[in-house]
């Protein structure tokens, strides 16, 4: 059956440090991956998009890398500060036509 | 304020009751997706509308789930005979796109929380 994992529920790091977010899956072919971010009692929040034959997207001191072989995305948080502490959702497209998300990792940058 | 928005944002009503929220789309959006959210997972995919034409619906989506989007606008999502199951958090999203689905970006409301008593 398809299913998405992301890394450990949740994970804490000093501010200045670089995050760094897994989200691997099986049984699917997606054509795309994105990344959202979720703060409590909110909607998520579009990050970054990365195709399947893109190696690496980056935005400010976002990246994301797509790995087809692995089966595996990587979400880098560098320099993090206390205000990027939130829930990150990675979610594929794929032939389902719809997006299918991740159960998310809670990020908390400690100062 | 130009982004998605829902109504209401919280709902609380009793078993077997019927239910009904509203959302409204960024305006030139012709895209617009109901998702279901619990505690600690991530939204589920529910049902697509490309302008009035409901075109997915998630086979979690049960009889007691109609969602409508008449005029191509704003969209309701009507859950009838509630049960304690149906307590989650219910997101709107929208977004504009082509022929495809490819690159979607997708811009989400900030929720209805649904409890069921």
């Amino acid at each position: 059956s398809q299913k998405i994992e992301q890394n450990s529920e949740a994970l804490n790091i000093q501010e200045g440090k670089t995050a760094t977010l897994t989200c691997n899956y099986t049984n699917y072919s997606p054509a795309y991956l994105q990344w959202y971010r979720q703060d409590p009692g909110r909607g998520p929040v579009f990050l970054l998009l990365i195709r399947e034959n893109e190696k690496e997207k980056r935005k400010e001191r976002l990246k994301v890398t797509f790995d087809t072989t692995l089966k595996q995305s990587l979400f880098h948080i560098t320099a993090s500060q206390p205000a990027d502490s939130a829930t990150y959702l990675c979610a594929l497209f794929g032939s389902a036509r719809q997006l299918t998300f991740g159960s998310g990792t809670q990020l908390t940058v400690l100062p | 304020d130009t982004g998605v928005s829902q109504d209401p944002r919280h709902k609380i009503t009793k078993r077997g009751q019927n239910v009904t929220f509203r959302c409204d789309p960024i305006s030139e959006h012709n895209r617009l997706y109901w998702y279901r959210q619990t505690l600690g997972q991530g939204p589920e995919f529910l049902t697509y509308f490309q302008n009035e034409a409901q075109l997915e619906k998630s086979r979690l989506l049960s009889d007691r789930f109609s969602a409508e989007r008449p005029k191509g606008s704003f969209s309701t999502l009507e859950i009838q005979h509630t049960e304690q199951g149906d307590s989650a958090m219910y997101l709107c999203a929208s977004s504009f796109g082509g022929r495809t689905l490819m690159g979607d970006t997708q811009y989400f409301g900030p929720g209805t929380r649904l409890t069921v008593l």
